[in-house]
């Protein structure tokens, strides 16, 4: 089946400094992935659209300077939060739109904590 | 108004109860349905999806769709403690919307 491999499942970093999020693709090629973002207790929030080869799309109220993605092969996108601060802790989650088959396909995952 | 409004619970029922959980959506451009499950600081996982209305049974589970009423259900028969988790609703026409979950204990 379909698997998406996100990394680091958890980081913790200091204010200031900048963390990257990477998402694969493990066993199919993925034109387009997307970022998430989940508060405890809340839904997923959609925060970019990441296509291979092209500029990402960011949701309204988006820092685009802040989180850079960014989709350089078709198994690989990656997400930096730049200048992490700690409203910035949260837990982020990637996907893949797997073409043919409905729904996306889920990471694990990143704990991010920031100090 | 929301796009897709699903009680968040929590929702907690005894061992072999037939649980069920619900959304309703505004938007009747979505024509994709689905049912994530979520364990606790994990990425959901696709359960179940259903084209247009009607039903779909897979195991345990059975996915419900009506779209004349923009309401959708997810009913769990024979519920486990493994079946604790939250579940997301999700919907798709040209972009993908979410429930904010339910989250669901079942008790031993």
């Amino acid at each position: 089946g379909a698997v998406v491999s996100q990394h680091p499942s958890w980081v913790i970093c200091k204010s200031g400094t900048s963390v990257k999020i990477e998402c694969r693709s493990l066993d199919f090629q993925a034109t387009t992935m997307f970022w998430y973002r989940q508060f405890p207790k809340q839904s997923l929030m959609l925060m970019a659209t990441s296509n291979e080869g092209s500029k990402a799309t960011y949701e309204q109220g988006v820092e685009k300077d802040k989180f850079l993605i960014n989709h350089a092969s078709l198994t690989l996108s990656t997400l930096t939060v730049t200048s992490a601060h700690p409203e910035d802790s949260s837990f982020y989650i990637c996907s893949a739109d797997r073409q043919g088959l409905y729904g996306y396909t889920f990471g694990s995952g990143t704990r991010l904590t920031v100090v | 108004q929301k796009e897709v409004e699903q009680d968040p619970g929590p929702l907690s029922v005894p061992e072999g109860a037939i649980v069920s959980l619900n959304c309703t959506y505004s938007n009747s451009a979505f024509q994709y349905f689905m049912w994530y499950r979520q364990y606790s600081r994990k990425g959901p996982e696709l359960l179940m999806y259903t084209y247009s209305s009607g039903n779909k049974e897979d195991g345990r589970f059975t996915a419900q769709v009506d779209k004349s009423s923009k309401y959708i259900s997810l009913f769990i028969r024979d519920s486990q403690p493994s079946d604790s988790a939250t579940y997301l609703c999700a919907m798709s026409g040209k972009d993908m919307r979410f429930g904010a979950g339910t989250r669901l204990t079942v008790k031993p």
